[in-house]
């Protein structure tokens, strides 16, 4: 079974610049999660998704940072403009559902100059 | 609302040594408990989970049992294997969402 898959796996960029990261979910698995992991902290949920619908965005600086996932199974993130402080992993993870367990990608790295 | 403390690290161990990694959390009601590993360039894996008061989680020789009275999740294992070496975290879940705890640094020394 193929895992959750995410691209780029690095990237750099300069503030103000905007960014886009890909995930593809394990196959059938309907909830999405978004992560942030910033160097020496755990992951911090930005954004899951049930299907193709927003379950919770509570924590996701709206300012700044979309997430969609058109058809209910691949999911990009987008920053828009880029600051310094959001250099870290950005995470996706998928589960059958709510409550399920998660199934995490490697991530990728952003880097912020 | 939720939170989760585990030991700081980095922890260095010699090959075969005991290990333990101390969590402990800030929950209301009932939250399930969890520790996943990251290893080198891969995303975070589940290790183990226990999903009621007294229950022991267990995988690879790693155990962790849920302790309400001392609201503890604190990850043992009775021998390390230089494989071993990782990043472990923390994590409750309640109302269907993991929060971790910051992770701790292990490395196991041949």
């Amino acid at each position: 079974e193929a895992g959750v898959a995410q691209s780029p796996r690095y990237k750099i960029i300069e503030k103000r610049q905007s960014v886009a990261f890909w995930c593809n979910p394990i196959s059938g698995h309907a909830t999405l999660y978004w992560y942030q992991q910033i160097l020496g902290q755990g992951p911090k949920l930005l954004i899951q998704f049930q299907n193709n619908g927003v379950v919770d965005d509570s924590q996701l600086p709206k300012d700044r940072f979309s997430a969609e996932r058109l058809k209910g199974v691949d999911s990009t993130l987008k920053i828009q403009p880029a600051k310094l402080e959001d250099s870290a992993v950005y995470l996706c993870a998928s589960s059958l559902g709510g409550g399920h367990e998660q199934y995490f990608g490697p991530g990728t790295r952003l880097t912020v100059t | 609302g939720d939170s989760v403390t585990q030991m700081e690290g980095p922890v260095t161990l010699s090959e075969e040594a005991f290990l333990t990694i101390n969590c402990t959390y800030t929950a209301t009601g009932y939250p399930s408990l969890f520790w996943y590993v990251q290893y080198p360039g891969e995303g975070l894996q589940l290790l183990l989970k226990a999903t009621k008061a007294d229950d022991k989680g267990s995988n690879k020789g790693f155990e962790a049992t849920y302790r309400k009275e001392t609201t503890s999740f604190h990850l043992e294992k009775g021998s390390v294997q230089v494989s071993d070496s990782a990043v472990y975290f923390c994590a409750l879940s309640h109302f269907r969402q993991l929060t971790f705890g910051s992770g701790t640094q292990l490395t196991v020394l041949p």
